[in-house]
């Protein structure tokens, strides 16, 4: 399978807890973003990568929140210290941009965090 | 905000065609209209974009107005398989500078009908 995979699938943690998601983007794909939807709702910005550089974090990010893609490849998503108001389905998407052209994004399965 | 307006919900019929509205009327120039879907407890999936020139692909249709400012998705013979919800997007994808973040709206939910 050669799409975005994200892992885990499912994490449900405690309040106050650490979590990590990890997303692997299509492999010469440049673009990482991510995006957290809450139910009945789209999904909204969160952040996005143009190869290691992270060039844009939406308001949505709050200081609890870290995302790193280190070599421009893989990405990680960290939230400290977790509240119930995190718990959110996060999506991870990426796509290639050659010269001024962004292709269309694809899309993992996303990370369902339930925070109890 | 979304730069677009879709109703909540639609019905179709299994084989029927589905056609979905989306209002677009801010759009500007260099921005295309763009398509995506997600099917309940996955991520969106990309179907479909376009300028101003009525685009077919193997899963959709779509046809944008001459002025631009809506737009109809057409799924020529729905299954049941293509109950999800719909977004309509407008983005520019040629600007290099620009993040190219997607802002989804809420979507319309398409429920296909046995």
């Amino acid at each position: 399978d050669t799409g975005v995979s994200q892992n885990p699938r499912h994490k449900i943690t405690k309040r106050g807890q650490n979590v990590t998601f990890r997303c692997d983007p299509i492999s010469e794909h440049n673009r990482l973003y991510w995006y957290r939807q809450t139910l009945g709702q789209g999904p909204e910005f969160l952040t996005y990568f143009q190869n290691e550089a992270q060039l844009e974090k939406s308001r949505l990010l709050s200081d609890r929140f870290s995302a790193e893609r280190p070599k421009g490849s893989f990405s990680t998503l960290e939230i400290q210290r977790t509240e119930q108001g995190d718990s959110a389905m996060y999506l991870c998407a990426s796509s290639l941009l050659t010269g001024a052209s962004n292709t269309e994004a694809f899309f993992g399965q996303g990370t369902r965090l339930t925070v109890v | 905000d979304a730069k677009t307006t879709q109703p909540t919900s639609m019905d179709c019929a299994e084989g029927r065609a589905a056609n979905l509205p989306c209002n677009h009327s801010t759009i500007s120039g260099n921005e295309y209209v763009y398509w995506y879907r997600q099917i309940h407890s996955q991520g969106p999936q990309y179907i479909i974009h376009g300028l101003k020139n009525n685009e077919t692909n193997e899963m959709a249709s779509l046809i944008i107005t001459e002025d631009r400012k809506s737009s109809t998705l057409i799924l020529p013979h729905a299954t049941l398989r293509d109950t999800a919800v719909y977004y309509c997007i407008v983005q520019n994808p040629h600007y290099g500078g620009a993040t190219n973040k997607l802002i989804f709206g809420t979507g319309t939910l398409l429920a296909v009908q046995p």
